[in-house]
């Protein structure tokens, strides 16, 4: 079945610092490839997707790129601030199914 | 106006006990989802339902029922509940899957569940 590791458990930064955050996958599809934000108390929220066809994803500052060839994918921001603390969660869409496969998060902290 | 609300945000319950948590939706969609998380970990897909009067198992459907009354509206049951079980749940709701063409699922606001 389908497969997400995200190692990064916690990364701490400093405004205007770079972000960079890094999941591998697994999987027998065509895969959409995506990054969830939850703020605290809040549900996830979309915050990127990208697909085999275009290779990466921009918003609100943020960049997602994949890897075919290492089936990795990426998240980076060149300069965060606190507002960006969050949970950030790397998920596989399975394009036969729908169905999404969560990494475990990565918890950023921002501090001023 | 949140399009998914969840009630109750939050819930103590007994081991054994029965345990009902709701999920509304307001996006008109046809695809309903529960998930459960636990601290240090990535939402894991309990059960959905793509139309009214149906549900569909997910990864994880043991010890846990679901009913879709509505296209409105989503519950998922707790029959016997367990320490396990305590975690927060996760309801979302999408317009379907569409294969290639990911259709996003928007994310209720969560229910913690406490079992003692």
């Amino acid at each position: 079945g389908d497969s997400v590791t995200q190692k990064q458990g916690q990364v701490t930064l400093s405004e205007d610092d770079f972000l960079f955050i890094n999941c591998t996958y697994s999987t027998t599809t065509y895969p959409t490839l995506l990054w969830y934000v939850q703020y605290l108390g809040q549900g996830p929220q979309l915050l990127l997707k990208v697909t085999t066809a275009n290779n990466k994803g921009i918003s609100r500052g943020f960049e997602a790129t994949y890897d075919k060839g290492t089936t990795s994918f990426h998240l980076q921001k060149a300069s965060v601030q606190e507002s960006d603390s969050a949970v950030y969660f790397c998920a596989l869409a399975n394009t036969n199914t729908g169905k999404l496969t969560f990494g475990d998060g990565t918890v950023l902290t921002v501090k001023p | 106006e949140a399009a998914v609300t969840q009630s109750p945000r939050s819930k103590v319950a007994v081991t054994g006990g029965k345990v009902t948590l709701s999920c509304h939706q307001t996006n008109n969609h046809d695809y309903m989802y529960w998930y459960r998380q636990d601290t240090g970990h990535g939402l894991r897909l309990i059960h959905y339902s793509y139309v009214a009067d149906s549900t569909e198992k997910g990864d994880i459907p043991d010890g846990y029922k679901a009913s879709r009354p509505s296209q409105e509206n989503f519950s998922l049951i707790l029959e016997l509940a367990s320490l396990s079980q305590t975690a927060v749940y996760f309801c979302a709701s999408s317009d379907g899957d569409r294969g290639s063409n990911y259709a996003e699922q928007f994310f209720g606001p969560g229910t913690r569940l406490t079992v003692l």
